[in-house]
């Protein structure tokens, strides 16, 4: 129940195209979902976040859709460019919790 | 700017060997996590303290994980007696708030500890 499911483990797209990567999870406690980017030889950094209260949530290029009640939300990247060539991953916590749980993560790769 | 940083970048121990590893977290921030990342996973959570209060340690795999924090800042992770299975990146993240994982949290580099 603590999972959080992340599909597909990879993914290959041509610039300003838009990789779309899902994740599922069980917890209905869980009430914060980021989204991290991680490149080679550096830890993740936040990307964008979404509550469930809200089914959609963009910060440039980058967009967030949640659906609550098939407990799964996605990434949306437009226009991707080869910079956004990096692994991303999906987590899940709560609310007073301390513990974040992650996806196993997307390895994107955007042709040039 | 100054970021959370780790030390060492990299660590090769023998089996058995005791290791630990530095966090220097981003100056004021309450919050202080340890995460386990396996060759292509994702981050995995060990431990949490507030200030210098550890208060879950849940995910550390075994009594051979201690973590602290003594004065509210910079953290260790150490491991005893190694094992192969210990091999890993160990990443540490601050975030400015108590309270827990919904703050914003920065990561550090982390650490790569490969056990021979």
């Amino acid at each position: 129940q603590q999972q959080v499911k992340q599909s597909p483990q990879s993914l290959i797209v041509q610039k300003g195209g838009i990789p779309i990567i899902n994740c599922a999870y069980e917890n209905t406690a869980f009430d914060y979902f980021p989204w991290y980017q991680q490149f080679p030889g550096k830890g993740p950094a936040l990307l964008i976040a979404i509550r469930p209260d809200v089914s959609e949530k963009k910060e440039g290029r980058f967009t967030i859709s949640f659906n609550k009640s098939a407990k799964q939300f996605s990434l949306h990247i437009m226009d991707s460019q080869p910079g956004d060539s990096a692994t991303y991953f999906c987590a899940a916590t709560h609310t007073g919790g301390f513990k974040t749980i992650f996806g196993a993560g997307t390895r994107l790769f955007v042709k040039a | 700017g100054a970021g959370v940083s780790q030390s060492p970048r990299y660590k090769v121990a023998k089996r058995g060997q005791d290791v630990a590893l530095r966090c220097d977290p981003i100056s004021g921030h309450v919050s202080l996590f340890w995460y386990q990342q396996a060759l292509g996973q994702g981050p995995e959570f060990l431990t949490y303290f507030q200030n210098e209060a550890q208060l879950d340690k849940s995910g550390l795999p075994s009594d051979r994980f201690f973590a602290e924090r003594p004065e509210g800042s910079v953290s260790t992770l150490k491991i005893q007696r190694t094992q192969q299975e210990d091999s890993a990146v160990y990443l540490c993240a601050s975030s400015i708030l108590a309270g827990g994982s919904t703050d914003t949290q920065y990561f550090g580099p982390g650490t790569r500890l490969t056990v021979l």
